[in-house]
């Protein structure tokens, strides 16, 4: 167990809906990172947040977002679903940035129908 | 742009045997190289690192990595595989508080 915990597990939904998934990092962790994988894309990364502040930016599409909130905690919001998004979406926690290792949470499985 | 190559998809090893994963990075500056091992249905774990320093680093599970800065490479090795390594492995590279991954090379062991 990596200590950081992703909600929900799983969610299936329909095209052009939003959905949002939910990240708690690891005790003391000031980071946050989301990841999808993909068969196609392979582990891409889309987002850091360090103590609620945006850090980096990877390849997100438009009608995603993310926020991280005074607790810490992160919310990746998916809107206009398209078939295309249903992948598996990693939050990842570290202490800062750069050279310090991150920890994966277990994912949430999106299915676009 | 920063990033790393994993040039084998597949890697086969009997039990026992030696166990190397191969990893090419192109980066420019020092490089912060990664491992990362994923188990089926689970999130990626944290096997090793290279900073700096020693060119052999040492990671969890008898994982071990070579840093070659005249070949560009950081492979993964474990000197005996067991059939519970058999996973998918990451080799990844940081930058600009990016983490960018290689595609992964899955590596099965055979009893």
């Amino acid at each position: 167990d990596s200590g950081v915990t992703q909600t929900p597990k799983h969610l299936i939904t329909a095209t052009g809906q939003r959905v949002t998934l939910r990240c708690s990092p690891r005790s003391g962790d000031l980071s946050v990172y989301w990841y999808q994988q993909s068969l196609d894309q392979g582990l891409q990364f889309l987002i850091q947040y360090y103590n609620g502040e945006e850090r980096a930016k990877g390849n997100i599409l438009e009608r995603f977002s993310a926020q991280q909130f005074p607790d810490l905690h992160s919310e990746l919001n998916l809107s206009s679903l398209e078939l295309g998004d249903s992948a598996l979406y990693f939050c990842a926690s570290s202490v800062g940035g750069g050279v310090y290792e991150q920890y994966f949470g277990p994912g949430t499985r999106l299915t676009v129908t | 742009a920063q990033s790393v190559a994993q040039p084998e998809d597949q890697v086969n090893v009997a039990e026992g045997n030696p166990l190397t994963v191969k990893c090419t990075y192109s980066v420019s500056g020092n490089p912060y190289l990664f491992w990362y091992v994923q188990y089926p249905n689970r999130g990626l774990q944290f096997l090793l690192k290279y900073i700096t320093g020693d060119n052999l680093v040492k990671g969890s599970y008898g994982f071990e990595a070579e840093f070659n800065k005249s070949q560009t490479s950081f492979h993964l090795k474990k000197p005996s595989a067991l059939v519970s390594d058999s996973a998918l492995y990451f080799c990844a590279v940081t930058y600009d508080y990016k983490l960018s991954f290689g595609a992964g090379t899955t590596v099965t062991v055979r009893a």
